[in-house]
This record gives C-alpha cells, sequence and structure tokens, in this order.
C-alpha cells in the first residue's frame, strides 16, 4: 500500500532563516506531487505541483520553491522566510487514473510552520 | 469565481444522527470530479468519497454518502450514524477534466459531534 511522509512536523524558525521541508512517498512509482498551504482557519492553496523528475510547476508567486530530485520526493525550500509562511503544509500525491477529473490526492500529514 | 462553495461555516450533531455538509460548484465543463475530505484537530486532510460527473449513482463509502444533484450543482456529503471521531473540518473539493486543472477546495465546514 502507498504511504506518505512529511517531515519535519513542526517547526519554528525566525524571520530569514532558510527552509526546507520534504515529502516522500512509498509504494507507488511517477506520482503526481503537491504542495499545499493552509492558513490557520483557512482553506488549501495549492503552492507547486510536480508531474515528474525535475518538473515543477508553481501555482502562486512566493518566496518559497520546490525541487523533485527523484521520483517519489518533493522538498520545499526557501533561501529567506517570513512572517507570512507560517502556516500549516501538506504534501500530496496522486496517480493517473485514466481521467483528470478522477485523479484522487492523497494527503501526509503535515508540517506545522511558525516563523517568529 | 469561487468553484467550490460550503455555506455552513459550523454544524452541529448529535451522536447517531444523521448529518448533511451542505457543498455547490461551478464549472462549464462536462467532466469533473467531486471529492469530500476530513480533517481532523491533527491536521491530515483524509479522503472521503469521489463523484464522478458521469457516474450515474450516488457514490457511497460506509457511514458516507454524495447527494449528488447535477441540475442544481450540488454535492452534499451525508454522515449517517455519527460517531464523536467524526469530529472535524471537511472539505468539498472539485477537478475538472479537460485542459489544465487543479484541485480546488472549498473553505470547509467544522462538524461537532455531542454525545
Amino acid at each position: 500500500s502507498q504511504t506518505i511522509h512529511q517531515w519535519p512536523a513542526t517547526l519554528v524558525q525566525p524571520v530569514g532563516s532558510p527552509l526546507s521541508l520534504e515529502c516522500t512517498v512509498e509504494g507507488t512509482s511517477n506520482p503526481n506531487l503537491y504542495w499545499y498551504r493552509q492558513a490557520a482557519g483557512r482553506g488549501l492553496q495549492l503552492l507547486f505541483y510536480s508531474v515528474g523528475i525535475g518538473q515543477i510547476s508553481s501555482e502562486v508567486p512566493q518566496n518559497l520553491s520546490a525541487s523533485r530530485p527523484q521520483d517519489r520526493q518533493f522538498i520545499l525550500s526557501s533561501k529567506k522566510l517570513l512572517l507570512s509562511d507560517s502556516g500549516f503544509y501538506l504534501c500530496a500525491w496522486s496517480v493517473w487514473q485514466g481521467s483528470r477529473a478522477a485523479e484522487t490526492q492523497y494527503f501526509g500529514p503535515g508540517t506545522r510552520l511558525l516563523v517568529l | 469565481a469561487q468553484k467550490i462553495t460550503q455555506t455552513q461555516p459550523g454544524m452541529f450533531v448529535q451522536e447517531k444522527e444523521a448529518v448533511t455538509l451542505d457543498c455547490t460548484y461551478d464549472t462549464s465543463d462536462p467532466s469533473y470530479g467531486l471529492f469530500w475530505y476530513k480533517q481532523p484537530s491533527s491536521g491530515e486532510m483524509i479522503f472521503l468519497i469521489y463523484q464522478g460527473s458521469y457516474d450515474q449513482q450516488n457514490a457511497t463509502e460506509g457511514r458516507y454518502s454524495l447527494n449528488f444533484q447535477k441540475a442544481r450543482k450540488s454535492a452534499n456529503l451525508v454522515i449517517s450514524a455519527s460517531q464523536l471521531g467524526d469530529s472535524a473540518m471537511y472539505f468539498c473539493a472539485m477537478r475538472e477534466g479537460s485542459g489544465y486543472s487543479t484541485l480546488t477546495f472549498g473553505k470547509g465546514t467544522m462538524l461537532l459531534v455531542s454525545p
């Protein structure tokens, strides 16, 4: 069965410090991978998605970046964190189901980031 | 324009009762998928149920069923026999089938189940 891991679970970082959040998926090949952010009490905002190694699409311009160095690894980074980067970051995976509309996304446990 | 609308910020239900969480959507794409997710206080988004736009039958998964009314563009989640563990935030989401599209989420409904 497929599993998705995220770490760290919680992170407190000062403003201006770098960030690296990691997401890995097990039990599937060539998944589509996604990074979302959820601000407190709000819905999910798609940040990045990737359909393959080295292929990253950005949904929202910001000081974050994403990379996919391996098939089942997705990394979210920042060179200098802002206060507004605080939130809950969720990684998700999906696989082609023959129809884009039917492609279910499965989420990891998330990382809570607090920038002070 | 907002594609997914969840008009109930919060819902209360007693244990063992059924509850309906509302979701309306907006799309001109004939092919789309509708999804419901549960987010407990731990934060993880848990996939509950999927309904395709061409599906003739309403989707069901255990105690969850999706009341799909295509003409009204509504996809309400029905939870039967509520349990205390059902207390969580519930999100409706949609993905269109054609062209470039991503999963679009509603703002969610907080469900509280009381003993």
